[in-house]
């Protein structure tokens, strides 16, 4: 069965900083990959997923992730975070012969002004 | 972007009584997840449901959770009888046609306590 491990409970940054939000996983082939955010009251809304071709992967307000396969690492990255990128971030797993997503257990970001 | 509703967004209810959470699904959407978060806890999947039946379902759904789609109306878990343990916040997403290969899209959650 899959897993995410989000190692970091809290990342607290300055604005204009950059960011690296880490998230390993545990599925012998090759997964499905997402980091989704929180904003306090909100339902999950999806940065970016992966699935195959180009490891690295770019999604929403400037945000990218890469996959690295020999690592099993699939960690967000920002190059600069504004105050409100403040939010809770999941990394999630699913295999491709399921419909059942993993989530990993967040990482709330605190962005200083 | 697309939205999912889910009614109510807090209940609180004395344990042993029944409790139907309910999600208002993307239009066109033919799967549909339900997810448990305790509070400082990771989401955790329970159930996800495709052409009127569960199609897979974790540990925690328990044989007290039920969920159905009834006319194309509200996706629903129903809870009955509920336990204290039960109290947490509800997530529920939907997504089209690909099941998990599809981007998810989730409600804000419906905050349960048990009493």
């Amino acid at each position: 069965a899959q897993s995410v491990t989000q190692p970091d409970a809290r990342v607290t940054v300055s604005e204009g900083a950059s960011l690296q939000l880490r998230c390993k996983y545990s599925y012998s082939g090759t997964p499905y990959l997402f980091w989704y955010v929180q904003y306090p009251r909100q339902g999950l809304q999806l940065l970016l997923k992966y699935y195959s071709g180009d490891p690295v992967v770019q999604g929403v307000n400037g945000f990218e992730a890469e996959f690295i396969k020999s690592n099993s690492s699939f960690h967000l990255r920002k190059a600069s975070v504004h105050w409100s990128d403040s939010a809770v971030y999941f990394c999630a797993v699913s295999a491709p012969n399921t419909n059942k997503v993993v989530f990993g257990t967040g990482t709330r970001l605190q962005v200083l002004p | 972007g697309p939205k999912v509703l889910q009614i109510p967004s807090h209940q609180i209810i004395d344990m042993g009584q029944m409790v139907t959470l309910n999600c208002d699904p993307v239009s066109n959407h033919l799967y549909f997840y339900w997810y448990k978060q305790i509070l400082g806890q990771q989401m955790e999947f329970l159930v996800n449901f495709y052409n009127g039946k569960v199609m897979e379902k974790s540990k925690l759904f328990k044989d007290q959770f039920s969920v159905e789609r009834p006319d194309g109306s509200y996706f629903t878990l129903k809870i009955q009888p509920t336990a204290l343990e039960d109290s947490a916040v509800y997530f529920c997403a939907s997504s089209g046609l690909g099941g998990s290969q599809d981007t998810q899209y989730f409600g804000p959650g419906t905050r349960l306590l048990v009493l």
